[in-house]
């Protein structure tokens, strides 16, 4: 069975610091991965999207990078700004079974000014 | 553009009651699904759609009903309640294909009492 874990759970930084957040999941046979934020109180606004045969997707100053063979997945997040705050998902999509993405608890993020 | 919208936005029931929580997308997306989400366990794949009159189960679907009669709308419904249903519940849709972005709706907040 599928399973993904975000670590760390929380993470604060100051203002232009350049982080790393990591995904792990136990099954490499995914379809595919993707990055999630959501703000408090708000639904989920997709970040970036990785299928099974790319390795990275990059978004402004956002890199999703994907490694299948050691079931992980970090989003790098350059120059970190307060309006970065926000708790980040990743999910997995896996390959059969169905549509039937496994989410991670998400890494709350807060940037100070 | 109102995308995936959902009502109502909070709900409070009584133990034994029925409800419908409704969802409906404008943007004819075949993939629509339902999430509850718990503090510290991301979120959890209740039931999804892969098109009208197509649904099949997700991770937990124990005391959930779900029915796809147009593309527009997935609504879900819950049997009886129960606390243990006390939850926020999100909507979402993809367009034709699993490696498509999730859109998701803002989110029911329900509590059962």
């Amino acid at each position: 069975k599928q399973e993904v874990t975000q670590i760390p759970a929380a993470l604060s930084v100051p203002e232009g610091e350049n982080l790393v957040l990591n995904c792990s999941f136990t099954d490499s046979a995914i379809y595919n991965l993707q990055w999630f934020r959501q703000d408090p109180g708000k639904g989920l606004t997709s970040l970036l999207l990785i299928q099974s045969s790319q390795r990275e997707q990059t978004s402004g100053r956002l890199n999703a990078s994907l490694d299948k063979s050691s079931g992980r997945s970090t989003l790098y997040i350059a120059a970190s700004q307060p309006g970065d705050s926000a708790t980040y998902l990743c999910a997995a999509l896996p390959n059969t079974g169905g549509f039937k993405t496994i989410f991670g608890a998400g890494t709350r993020l807060f940037v100070k000014a | 553009n109102a995308g995936v919208t959902q009502t109502p936005k909070f709900q409070v029931l009584k133990t034994g009651q029925s409800m419908t929580l409704q969802c409906a997308q404008d943007m004819n997306h075949e993939y629509m699904s339902w999430y509850r989400q718990d503090p510290g366990m991301g979120l959890r794949l209740i039931h999804y759609s892969v098109g009208a009159g197509i649904t099949d189960q997700g991770e937990v679907p124990n005391g959930y009903n779900v029915s796809r009669s147009t593309t527009e709308d997935f609504p879900l419904r819950l049997l009886s309640a129960a606390p243990s249903q006390t939850s926020v519940y999100f909507c979402a849709s993809n367009n034709r294909g699993a490696n498509t972005e999730a859109f998701f709706g803002q989110g029911t907040r329900l509590t059962v009492v």
